[in-house]
């Protein structure tokens, strides 16, 4: 079954505007992961953010986690056209060979 | 250098062929998976192996069977293709373990079309 949400499904902005996605989920998690996917090309791992953790940083991305509300967010901040891509979040149970349960992603449009 | 490979890119065959992908991963992971992405962009897990074991086997048709013959190869094999398998397939690979949490690597993907 499908474990994340997102939204928004797609979201277009301008260059040097920030960008926010939000991820829901339904059951219990070790671990929540970001990853973008550029049109025609595979995943990329961004950031990991662990269930006893509430924010993580790392460059322009933000990652917050809220466990009681199984929702979390990814900011990406002053975008670049660079940033257009596909972002999907992931959630991830430590063990049971670390599968990783993929959301419906938000599909990221930075215009010049 | 290529952390996951796979071959080919793309795959275009009919109805009813067998077909195989293969997986190869330089990053010295135990664990390697593959995944298939529809057209709505919508990324399920199907299998995964660690050491050569079958660790993940999601509801997969078995026609569709997974090979691991080190740990570093992890390919899968299609039999009697249907038009429902046109997708992208992604293998993917990571570390396990030590009750640590880890990210996976992708690969480019294979674009599978059936016609």
């Amino acid at each position: 079954s499908q474990q994340g949400e997102e939204d928004p499904q797609a979201l277009s902005i301008q260059e040097g505007e920030n960008a926010t996605m939000n991820c829901s989920y339904k059951t219990s998690i070790n671990n929540l992961q970001w990853y973008r996917q550029n049109s025609g090309r595979g995943l990329v791992h961004l950031i990991l953010i662990r269930s006893n953790e509430r924010e993580k940083h790392s460059g322009r991305l933000r990652v917050t986690l809220d466990t009681s509300k199984k929702s979390s967010s990814l900011l990406i901040t002053a975008s670049r056209a660079a940033d257009t891509a596909s972002y999907f979040c992931a959630t991830g149970k430590t063990g049971g060979g670390n599968k990783l349960t993929f959301g419906t992603g938000t599909q990221l449009k930075v215009e010049l | 250098d290529t952390a996951v490979s796979q071959t080919p890119k793309y795959l275009v065959t009919q109805m009813g062929n067998d077909k195989s992908i293969k997986c190869e991963q330089n990053l010295g992971h135990d664990t390697m998976y593959w995944y298939k992405q529809d057209s709505k962009k919508f990324l399920k897990i199907m299998f995964s192996y660690n050491n050569k074991e079958l660790i993940i086997n999601e509801t997969v048709p078995n026609r569709f069977s997974p090979k691991s013959p080190d740990k570093a190869h992890l390919n899968l094999h299609i039999n009697s293709l249907e038009l429902g398998d046109s997708a992208v397939y992604f293998c993917a690979s990571s570390q396990v373990g030590g009750g640590t949490d880890y990210e996976q690597y992708f690969g480019p993907g294979t674009r599978l079309t059936v016609t």
